[in-house]
């Protein structure tokens, strides 16, 4: 099975500022099967990004992916008060599929 | 505007079953993948399971995999997971989905399933 590891756990910043999200998979996924998802409190999730690089409708363009392989990243280039969220990335490439455990953004 | 609107919040007991369902609108739901994830309060998202568009392909992973089968009734538009020998470890927030190019592209509201004697 490949296991998704997000990196930091929790990332303390202001807005306007930039954030970089780490994921790193066990073993290698193809892009095309690798995503991003955005969940606030009391809410289900939303998806940011698939194919690791590909905008969801409607999602700014301050959030993009990158990445290939065993490393992918999620930057939010300016962040705005409504981004502090928790963070999944998810394969899709191998069964079984498998999210990671979460970077929660918050406020500093 | 595509919309899944999952049943309501249950409390079922120890050892007990339970049918979730997942209506669609707002697409033509027999062209699309649909999914199942959960999510115990407080912690990550866990993929259950999924079924093709027909019904034909299914597949299940994470430690429910045994006791869970997803069908679908295409005529009436709706998703459905049947639960069985549910723990209390089961008690979690409970999603569908709807697919786009494998990822998870919209989401139901969720159901929160309380297993509790």
């Amino acid at each position: 099975d490949i296991v998704l590891t997000q990196s930091p756990g929790t990332l303390s910043l202001s807005p306007g500022e930039r954030a970089t999200l780490s994921c790193r998979a066990s073993q290698s996924v193809s892009s095309s099967s690798f995503a991003w998802y955005q969940q606030k409190p009391g809410q289900a999730p939303r998806l940011l990004i698939y194919g690791a690089s590909s905008r969801a409708t409607g999602i700014p363009d301050r959030f993009s992916g990158s990445g290939s392989g065993t490393d992918f990243t999620l930057t939010i280039s300016r962040l705005e008060p409504e981004d502090f969220a928790v963070y999944y990335c998810q394969q899709f490439g191998s069964a079984p599929r498998s999210f990671g455990q979460g970077t929660k953004l918050e406020i500093k | 505007e595509v919309h899944l609107v999952q049943s309501g919040g249950v409390v079922v007991q120890p050892g007990g079953s339970l049918r979730l369902t997942c209506a669609a609108s707002g697409f033509r739901f027999d062209d699309y993948t649909m999914h199942w994830v959960r999510q115990v309060p407080g912690q990550a998202l866990e993929w259950l399971s999924l079924i093709s568009w027909d019904g034909l392909s299914t597949a299940y992973a994470g430690s429910m995999q045994d006791r869970i089968t997803v069908s679908r009734d295409n005529s009436k538009n709706t998703l459905f997971l049947q639960m069985n020998s549910l723990r209390t470890e089961d008690t979690a927030f409970y999603y569908c989905g709807k697919d786009m190019r494998g990822a998870i592209g919209t989401w139901g509201q969720g159901t929160l399933v309380t297993v509790s004697s």
